[in-house]
């Protein structure tokens, strides 16, 4: 079982729908939780971060986070052709070296 | 100008040569972090270093080494390169506190003939 798990997609959705991105991770002891975009041939871009149980939200996106069932989710609200890119989940380990465990990630697809 | 800077943003090069991708940043971050991308497998990680003095392989540090220079210089090597070193590599950074995001360059595009 791999620490961090994504549908590599692709997520198809058309333009102006909600689009939801799902991510599992294995490591209970995990307490930080991100969400990248990448476009293809670009780096990583950090669009959310959540640490506690619950929503949170930034303008288009909103992520939430459900420890008990060890899984992350990304919404994004009204969609945009501009949004199609690969979304990486990433996920802390609680050993000492606090490094972030990447899923492969979900491409997102947004027909206009 | 970019926060983290990676250096070539693309390279060409025979087997067997040695290679050199630097990494510099105006972040202020103790942590720096060298990743390779490759289609369908996603990032791995090559090797960490949390100070000057601490210096950690990754899941794939075989065929790699790296050098701390500075705070903010983190340059990743290899020794004798083969092709199935040809890959995305990127480097990124973080503050010292627990749980904070990592920030990573534009990458360096390599390419192993």
């Amino acid at each position: 079982q791999k620490e961090v798990e994504q549908n590599s997609g692709p997520l198809s959705v058309p333009e102006g729908a909600i689009a939801s991105l799902n991510c599992t991770y294995s490591d209970r002891g995990s307490q930080s939780f991100f969400w990248y975009r990448q476009y293809s041939g670009k780096s990583p871009e950090l669009i959310m971060f959540i640490y506690s149980n619950g929503d949170k939200e930034d303008g288009r996106f909103t992520a939430q986070l459900n420890k008990a069932s060890q899984y992350v989710s990304l919404l994004i609200r009204d969609s945009q052709p501009s949004d199609s890119a690969t979304y990486l989940c990433a996920v802390t380990r609680m050993d000492s070296s606090y490094k972030l465990i990447f899923g492969s990630g979900t491409r997102l697809l947004v027909r206009p | 100008d970019a926060d983290v800077t990676q250096t070539p943003r693309n390279r060409i090069t025979k087997t067997g040569k040695r290679i050199m991708l630097e990494c510099s940043q105006t972040k202020g971050h103790d942590r720096m972090y060298w990743y390779r991308q490759d289609p369908g497998l996603g990032l791995r990680l090559i090797y960490y270093s949390f100070d000057v003095k601490d210096i950690n392989k990754g899941e794939i540090s075989d065929g790699y080494s790296v050098s701390r220079q500075a705070q903010a210089k983190f340059s990743l090597s290899l020794e004798s390169a083969i092709p199935n070193q040809t890959a995305l590599y990127f480097c990124a950074t973080s503050d010292r506190r627990k749980g904070q995001p990592q920030h990573f360059g534009d990458g360096t595009r390599l390419s192993i003939l």
